[in-house]
């Protein structure tokens, strides 16, 4: 059982430049988060999804896009890298039905660098 | 809106000392308090949680109580090991859970053999 997957794992971005991460997960949750996490910030919520179609806006969203087209999967977009989008971003799953006592599933983080 | 506050590290310990982890939180209504542990260059991890007053977490000899009265949920362990190394995150979840959880800033914990 795979869990949640994040690809790619490392990238190094141009400022200016785009690119798309991915997060895959298998346990058929219904709620999709990203976060972005840096020295002394902790975790901060991009944006999440509470299901198919639809995306909203987290804690620090701006210089992001996200799409879930489709259940499983929920992408996150930069269309133009700016260096203090240098982080590491880790995607998250949970259940929807277990509300807020619900866990969430953490993948294994891409650590972005953007020069 | 939700918070956490929790001491920052890094906390340095000897192996077999006694740990504490001090988190407190705000939130709106009666939220559900956890605590996540990440290894180096790993994701973060489940360790315990709690989902109302008075209860107690456990797991591989940690543990934490929701205090609803001082809005606390601190970690505790009574011998650390090395392999204990890692930053601790604690974090809450309220409402209807849809827009996820609140972390905490984390704690390096470093232990010592």
């Amino acid at each position: 059982n795979a869990g949640v997957t994040q690809t790619p794992k490392f990238r190094v971005l141009k400022t200016g430049q785009s690119m798309t991460l991915l997060c895959a997960q298998d346990m058929n949750h219904e709620y999709m988060y990203w976060y972005r996490q840096d020295p002394g910030m902790g975790l901060r919520l991009i944006h999440y999804s509470v299901g198919e179609g639809t995306t909203a806006k987290g804690e620090v969203p701006d210089g992001y896009n996200v799409s879930r087209l489709k259940k499983q999967n929920f992408l996150l977009g930069l269309e133009s890298a700016a260096p203090s989008q240098t982080s590491v971003y880790f995607c998250a799953s949970s259940y929807s039905k277990a509300g807020w006592t619900a866990e969430a599933f953490f993948g294994q983080g891409t650590r972005l660098t953007v020069v | 809106g939700n918070s956490v506050t929790q001491m920052e590290g890094p906390v340095t310990l000897s192996e077999e000392a006694f740990l504490t982890i001090n988190c407190t939180y705000t939130a709106t209504g009666y939220p559900s308090l956890f605590w996540y542990v990440q290894y180096p260059g790993e994701g973060l991890q489940l360790l315990l949680k709690a989902t109302k007053a008075d209860d107690k977490g456990s797991n591989k000899g940690f543990e934490a109580t929701y205090r609803k009265e001082t809005t606390s949920f601190h970690l505790e362990k009574g011998s650390v090991q090395v392999s204990d190394s890692a930053v601790y995150f604690c974090a809450l979840r309220s409402g209807g859970g849809a827009d996820g959880l609140t972390f905490g800033k984390g704690t390096h914990l470093i232990i010592q053999p």
